[in-house]
């Protein structure tokens, strides 16, 4: 019931182009989604967060789309840029703010 | 810009010897997580602290383990007897709440604990 799916485990996109990182979850209880970004031998930071009653939320390159009745969620990183190179997480949250994290995606951009 | 910092970055123990893990949460925060990662896997919610006192804890954190906010600034993870299986990066976590604005949980670096 805790367990948020998330796919794909690495991708792979050229300079400029749109990274899309897709979630799922089961748990109804669920009230709020944030999105983390992990740089290798960090700790993982909030990126972009949204709550179930929004259907998008947009912050500079990056959107996250959020279907409740489907229970899932996706992120969207526009004109992506070798920088953004990293681990995405994506996760739920419960009424006591305890994360649950999904697998995690490896994103690499090619210059 | 404030930050969570944890220490040691590293440590490596021999199975059944006991480890504090620390971390110093942002100074106006008032709740705090602690999260493991085990290598190449997703990060795992372990246990919540509020309020000197346990919120909640995951089906990992059993006996072996527990919380303790010692003074008005640190907060430790500890681990009675570690087995193979701790071998793991340990994240500790802070937020000013759990809800609204204060809602955001900030991370710390980690500490990777090795159990041989």
């Amino acid at each position: 019931q805790q367990q948020v799916k998330q796919s794909p485990q690495s991708l792979i996109v050229q300079k400029g182009g749109i990274s899309i990182i897709n979630c799922a979850y089961e748990n109804t209880a669920f009230d709020y989604f944030p999105w983390y970004q992990q740089f290798p031998g960090k700790g993982p930071a909030l990126l972009i967060a949204i709550r179930p009653d929004v259907s998008e939320k947009k912050e500079g390159r990056f959107t996250i789309s959020f279907n409740k009745s489907a229970k899932q969620f996706s992120l969207h990183i526009m004109d992506s840029q070798p920088g953004d190179s990293a681990t995405y997480f994506c996760a739920a949250r419960t009424g006591a703010n305890n994360l649950f994290f999904g697998t995690g995606t490896r994103l690499t951009v090619i210059p | 810009e404030p930050e969570v910092t944890q220490t040691p970055s590293h440590q490596v123990t021999q199975m059944g010897q006991e480890v504090i893990l620390r971390c110093v949460p942002i100074s106006n925060h008032l709740y705090f997580y602690w999260y493991r990662q085990i290598l190449g896997q997703k990060v795992e919610f372990l246990v919540s602290f509020y309020n000197n006192e346990i919120s909640e804890k995951s089906e990992i954190f059993d006996d072996q383990f527990s919380v303790e906010r010692p003074d008005g600034s640190n907060f430790t993870l500890k681990i009675r007897s570690t087995k193979l299986e701790d071998s793991a990066m340990y994240f500790c976590a802070s937020s000013a709440q759990v809800t609204g604005a204060g809602e955001t949980q900030y991370f710390g670096p980690g500490t990777r604990l090795l159990v041989l």
